[in-house]
């Protein structure tokens, strides 16, 4: 089972939509989520952190985070063709006291105008 | 601030080959990581430094090795370059390296080795 699971899509949702994005992941003592955005042939940028249960909003985006299922989330409501990109779950695991950060392969979202 | 830097951009190597990239933090930040992009693994944790130690590891094997400098600057080292080492290599650097704390990338260096 891979530490960080991600389907890789791609996600096509039209212009306008609510977009839904979901991860899993396997280490039960996790602490931190993120979730990133990378634009093709660019770096990886965070969009949200989570470290609660329950749901942190942001704009247009939406995290939610389910510890007992070892479950996030990621919602994109009025999703524009700017959004089309490749989104990366990110879990961070205390290694010693210091972070060691798991990716998922990442989900390419397509925002049909 | 300016952000995370990496040099180079582009390399191209052959086969046997070693090669040296550079990352220079976002200042103040005393972490930095290593990570390897392939269309087919994704985003591969290398290694992490802190005060010119190493913390973590990922499942690389010892041909790729880094080391940190007192500013905090980061190289990182592949020795006998395989087809296999072509990718994206990221690196990303934090205040402290706190599990909470969020990483802000480079802009890469492309690798490809012919």
């Amino acid at each position: 089972q891979k530490e960080v699971e991600q389907n890789s899509g791609p996600l096509s949702v039209p212009e306008g939509a609510i977009a839904s994005l979901n991860c899993t992941y396997s280490d039960r003592v996790s602490q931190s989520f993120f979730w990133y955005r990378q634009y093709s042939g660019k770096s990886p940028e965070l969009i949200m952190s989570i470290y609660s249960n329950g749901d942190k909003e942001d704009g247009r985006f939406t995290a939610q985070l389910n510890k007992a299922s070892q479950y996030v989330s990621l919602l994109i409501r009025d999703s524009q063709p700017s959004d089309s990109a490749t989104y990366l779950c990110a879990v961070n695991v205390n290694s010693g006291g210091y972070q060691k950060v798991t990716f998922g392969i990442g989900t390419k979202l397509q925002v049909i105008p | 601030k300016a952000g995370v830097t990496q040099t180079p951009r582009y390399l191209i190597k052959t086969r046997g080959q070693q090669v040296t990239l550079s990352c220079s933090p976002i200042s103040g930040h005393r972490s930095v990581s290593w990570y390897q992009q392939t269309p087919g693994q994704g985003l591969q944790f290398l290694f992490e430094y802190f005060s010119e130690t190493q913390r973590n590891k990922g499942n690389f094997p010892g041909r790729f090795s880094g080391r940190q400098f007192s500013n905090s600057r980061s190289e990182m080292n592949v020795s006998t370059l395989e087809l296999g080492d072509s990718a994206l290599y990221l690196c990303a650097s934090s205040n402290s390296g706190a599990p909470q704390e969020t990483q802000y990338f480079g802009p890469g260096t492309r690798l490809l080795v012919l």
